[in-house]
């Protein structure tokens, strides 16, 4: 069964830390991966897009890794701000085309 | 690249009322593609519309219905209301032929069954 499992579900840090969250997939023949983000109530705004020939996408000071022999994703965030508390969901599309498989998320908040 | 839109934006139905929820996709997009978010989870997926047929569908029950129509905006339609058809309803757009695979995400229908 093609799943994928974000740890933690939670996350608090201070202000100005760098910071890690985490997915992994179960099946490591994905045509892509993409990193969301959500604010409370609101829809999904696209962060990075990776492509499985793609072993990292950046934007600003945000990073996103792709190791698919491991099935393992990783969005990293530097000088994190109150403005990047959210939740942010990893997905993953095995066809072309296809549909979207989301992790639960990671509800990160940023205290000043 | 956003311009999905959705509507309502939230609705409040009772248990075994019909619900018709639309999003107009961004422009140029032929596929359109339907997502329940329970609170706390990741959104799940529901179906998929190009060329206005069916392209794909998850684990949902038949009362859950969609359309696409030639300007390529989209309804998807909920019978017979359950409480835990309670959620968020994503619609997302994407060009077929753009091989990235990235979809585009509106804002999102919250529905409320009581």
């Amino acid at each position: 069964k093609q799943e994928v499992t974000q740890i933690p579900a939670a996350l608090s840090v201070p202000e100005g830390e760098n910071l890690v969250l985490n997915c992994s997939f179960t099946d490591s023949a994905i045509y892509n991966l993409q990193w969301f983000r959500q604010d409370p109530g609101k829809g999904l705004t696209s962060l990075l897009l990776i492509q499985s020939s793609q072993r990292e996408q950046t934007s600003g000071r945000l990073n996103a890794s792709l190791d698919k022999s491991s099935g393992r994703s990783t969005l990293y965030i530097a000088a994190s701000q109150p403005g990047d508390s959210a939740t942010y969901l990893c997905a993953v599309m095995y066809n072309q085309g296809g549909k979207l498989i989301f992790g639960q998320g990671t509800e990160l908040s940023v205290k000043p | 690249e956003t311009g999905v839109t959705q509507s309502p934006t939230h609705l409040i139905k009772t248990r075994g009322q019909q619900v018709t929820l639309r999003c107009s996709s961004q422009s140029g997009h032929n596929t359109v593609s339907w997502y329940q978010q329970a609170l706390g989870q990741g959104p799940q997926f529901i179906f998929q519309y190009y060329r206005e047929e069916e392209n794909g569908r998850g684990n949902f029950p038949p009362r859950f219905s969609g359309l696409q129509f030639p300007n390529y905006s989209s309804e998807l339609n909920v019978n017979a209301l359950e409480l835990d058809d309670s959620a968020l309803y994503l619609c997302a757009s994407s060009l077929a032929q753009r091989n990235t695979g990235e979809l585009f995400f509106g804002e999102g229908s919250r529905l409320t069954v009581l």
